[in-house]
């Protein structure tokens, strides 16, 4: 089982719908976790981080967390062109695994945003 | 927010020469840094951990002597990929942990030709 997996691409919505991406995490010690956007050529920029179980909003996404599910999404609410990239889930170890903390990527899913 | 600066952002090289990369932390101090490389289409891979002051720690199969990290203070890691080879080519991103999070540099695409 990979340690971070996201469901697989790419995933393609209309301009204005809600895009949802998902990722499950195999570590149950892990206490934060991230959603990084990564447009093509580019470095990753951090969107959202949660550390609680419920829901995270900042302006058109929100994030989920449920971790006796282990489980994370995030939600873009009126999705907009410019949204198209490649959406990266990471999770860092627990405190307890004895590694670096260095963050552990999903394989990414590529949105896709139709005018 | 904080911000790791990475330089340079694309490099060209001849095969069998060697290529530094340096990643500054500029408004914080990173006792860890984080080397990634990522091929298209593909997700980020880590590739070693540098810590201040002392020796790397490498993933496995990733080869110590080829890329050789140095974090000789809380502001600056750099990776050397030497005798590069066609293969090494790809996109190299570091990371470091801040107070928020973790902030990526803006990564350096190396073409070895």
């Amino acid at each position: 089982q990979k340690e971070v997996e996201q469901n697989s691409g790419p995933l393609s919505v209309p301009e204005g719908a809600i895009a949802s991406l998902n990722c499950t995490y195999s570590d149950r010690g892990s206490q934060s976790f991230f959603w990084y956007r990564q447009y093509s050529g580019k470095s990753p920029e951090l969107i959202m981080s949660i550390y609680s179980n419920g829901d995270k909003e900042d302006g058109r996404f929100t994030a989920q967390l449920n971790k006796a599910s282990q489980y994370v999404s995030l939600l873009i609410r009126d999705s907009q062109p410019s949204d198209s990239a490649t959406y990266l889930c990471a999770v860092p170890p627990g405190p307890f695994s004895g590694s670096a903390r260095q963050l552990t990527f999903g394989s990414g899913t590529q949105l896709t945003v139709l005018p | 927010g904080a911000v790791v600066s990475q330089h340079p952002s694309w490099v060209i090289c001849k095969s069998g020469t060697s290529v530094k990369i340096e990643c500054r932390s500029l408004d914080f101090q990173a006792t860890t840094m984080f080397w990634y490389r990522q091929f298209p289409k593909q997700s980020l891979m880590l590739m070693a951990t540098s810590n201040e002051g002392s020796k790397a720690t490498y993933e496995q199969g990733v080869e110590k002597d080829k890329f050789l990290i140095n974090h000789a203070s809380l502001t600056l890691s750099t990776l050397t990929v030497t005798s590069a080879h066609p293969e090494d080519s790809s996109f190299y991103i570091c990371s470091a942990r801040d107070w928020a999070g973790y902030t990526f540099g803006s990564g350096t695409r190396l073409t070895v030709v």
